[in-house]
This record gives C-alpha cells, structure tokens and sequence, in this order.
C-alpha cells in the first residue's frame, strides 16, 4: 500500500515569505499526486494534481508544486504568503491501478502577520 | 451546482450504537468514496462506490457498510459503535475514469460517540 509523508505537522511563515510543505510518496511507480487545503469545519477543496503532465504544476491562490520523481516528493510552495492561507494542508496519492487515496497526515499553516 | 452535500452535520451517539450517514455526489458524478478523519489525522478511506457495487474498500471491519443508489446518492452505516469511531466522516465524489479524477469532498459529519 502507498503511504504519503508530510514532514513538518506544523508550519510557521511571516506574511510576504515563502511558504514550503514538504510531501514524500513511497511508491516505485509514480502516483498521481494531489494536494488539498482544509479550512475549519469545512472540507478538503483541491488546490492542484499531478497527472503525469508537466512536473511543475500550477493551482489555486498562486500555489505550485513540483513532482521530482528521483526524490519521490511533491513539495507544495508559495512565494509570498498571504493571511488567507492560513488552514490544514494535506498531500494525497491515488496509484493508478486502483481508485484509492491516500493522504498525509496535513501540515498546519499559520501566517504571522 | 451544489457540490457535494452531507446530512446530518453533527451527531451524538452512544456506544453500541448503529448511525446512518448520507451523501449527495456533486451534479455529474456517479462515484462516491467514504472518509474517516480523526482529530489531527489526515482522511483515511473507507470505501468506494461505483454502479452500486463497493468497488474497493480499505482496512476498516465489517461494522462499516454502505450503499449508493440509482441517483448516485450513498450511504454510510456504521454498527455496534465504539468511542473510537468518533470522527469527521468525509464524502468524495468524482466522476467514472480513473485515479486521476480529483474528488470533490463535502463539509462532513462530525459524529461524537459517548
């Protein structure tokens, strides 16, 4: 089975700086590759995927990610935070034989203003 | 388009318990897949619903069935409830061809179990 490994449970950035959510898979095969935003009391809402198109993929809200298959990661960056990012992160697979997806275990984001 | 919407909100049930969990798929959709999410945790998938059939199910016991409807709506029963089983219980839909399909995940239930 796959697993997903969000390194950092809790993130802390300045508004205006970098933000930086590291995601590992452990699949041989590359996945297709997800991230997810989660604000309180709300569900997951799609921010980008990786369906082996180009590696570096663009989402919503100015966030990106890129897939580095010889490093089997798919880190989530921003260059420039904003207040409004401020919500539960969480990084999933579904390997493409089956319908399945797994997810990290979320990195909380707080936004310093 | 309503997007993918969930009842009850919240529940409160005791132990032993059974509760019944209901899921509308966003317009278009005829998959739907069951999360559970425990405080702190990220979504674990239950099963997954396609045709009316349960095509793929995780590693949760018995207790946990389901069912989908000609309409695509879905259910979630879970039997003999224990206080582990308290949780936010997520529904994702998505629409038939492959993993690659983003799932499209409603507010959820937030079931507390005393």
């Amino acid at each position: 089975a796959q697993s997903v490994t969000q390194l950092g449970s809790h993130v802390s950035v300045s508004e205006g700086a970098l933000v930086l959510l590291r995601c590992n898979y452990s699949s041989s095969v590359p996945p297709y590759l997800f991230w997810y935003v989660q604000y309180p009391n709300q569900g997951l809402q799609l921010l980008l995927k990786y369906t082996s198109a180009a590696t570096l993929v663009k989402g919503i809200n100015g966030f990106e990610a890129e897939f580095k298959k010889s490093e089997t990661s798919f880190h989530l960056t921003k260059p420039s935070a904003h207040m409004s990012d401020a919500a539960e992160y969480f990084c999933a697979v579904s390997e493409r034989t089956g319908n399945q997806f797994y997810f990290g275990t979320g990195t909380s984001l707080t936004v310093i203003p | 388009d309503a997007g993918v919407t969930q009842s009850p909100t919240h529940l409160i049930k005791t132990r032993g318990q059974q509760v019944t969990l209901r899921c509308s798929p966003k317009s278009g959709h005829d998959t739907v897949s069951w999360y559970q999410q425990a405080l702190g945790q990220g979504p674990q998938f239950i099963f997954q619903y396609y045709e009316e059939e349960e095509r793929q199910r995780g590693n949760f016991p018995d207790r946990f069935s389901g069912h989908q409807f000609p309409n695509y709506s879905s259910e979630l029963n879970v039997n003999a409830l224990l206080l582990g089983d308290s949780a936010l219980y997520l529904c994702a839909s998505s629409p038939a061809g492959g993993p690659y399909n983003e799932q499209f995940f409603g507010p959820g239930t937030r079931l507390t179990v005393l």
